[in-house]
């Protein structure tokens, strides 16, 4: 099994909303990421989970919260965003926090801010 | 510091034509290199990797890439495109660090 799942799969909030991004692995992989991609650019790395502890925050605003309660899973809390934080947020996972390891993407959730 | 260059933002193609996407990077140490492609809203999926020895590596679709170390390249290359063909395509490179830096992309249009 090679699959990042994600959900849900479209969200759409409001500014003073209380939402959360889910994903979930199986491949027993220990890193696991999530990345913001807005329409036409490449992904941005905004987290990385190192064996279920945050290694990488790459100054990512405090409106956007995650969480890895365990191996498996990726949680991205989301709380009084903005219009511009619309966008598609990718999770992925790495078999371990080292570069020449790939990084397998799941689907997205296609995010809009209203 | 690490970077990627993806100097075509589009390219057009007939169906059957040769294509080739050009991906170069800086680095100044050993670096690992792939090649991303995003069909419409989709995730990235893994199109080829360069990691060490041969310096050309193949997809499973008819894809190729080769690393070139003195041009500091890693061009994707396919003889004969589909329509299926369309989407977007990432090249990255990676250090011995954990980060994965991304290419602006390309899109590559196949048109019958």
């Amino acid at each position: 099994d090679t699959e990042v799942t994600q959900t849900p799969k479209h969200l759409v909030m409001g500014m003073t909303n209380k939402k959360s991004l889910k994903c979930e692995q199986h491949m027993g992989h220990r890193a696991m990421y999530w990345y913001k991609q807005k329409a036409k650019k490449p992904p941005e790395l905004m987290f990385v989970y190192s064996y279920e502890k945050l290694s990488i925050n790459e100054s990512v605003p405090s409106r956007f919260s995650p969480e890895c309660p365990n191996s498996s899973l990726l949680n991205l809390h989301l709380h009084a965003l903005q219009p511009e934080d619309s966008a598609l947020y990718l999770c992925a996972s790495s078999q371990i926090l080292q570069g020449g390891y790939e990084q397998y993407f799941g689907p997205g959730t296609r995010l809009t801010v209203t | 510091a690490q970077s990627v260059t993806q100097l075509d933002s589009q390219v057009p193609v007939f169906e059957e034509a040769p294509v080739e996407l050009r991906c170069n990077y800086s680095s100044s140490v050993s670096v690992y290199l792939f090649w991303y492609v995003q069909y419409p809203n989709q995730g990235l999926q893994l199109l080829l990797k360069y990691l060490s020895g041969s310096t050309l590596v193949e997809s499973i679709n008819g894809f190729e890439a080769e690393f070139n170390k003195s041009q500091t390249s890693f061009h994707l290359r396919k003889p004969s495109v589909h329509i299926s063909d369309t989407a977007e395509y990432f090249c990255a490179v990676s250090e011995d660090t954990d980060k994965l830096i991304f290419g602006t992309g390309t899109r590559l249009q196949v048109f019958p």
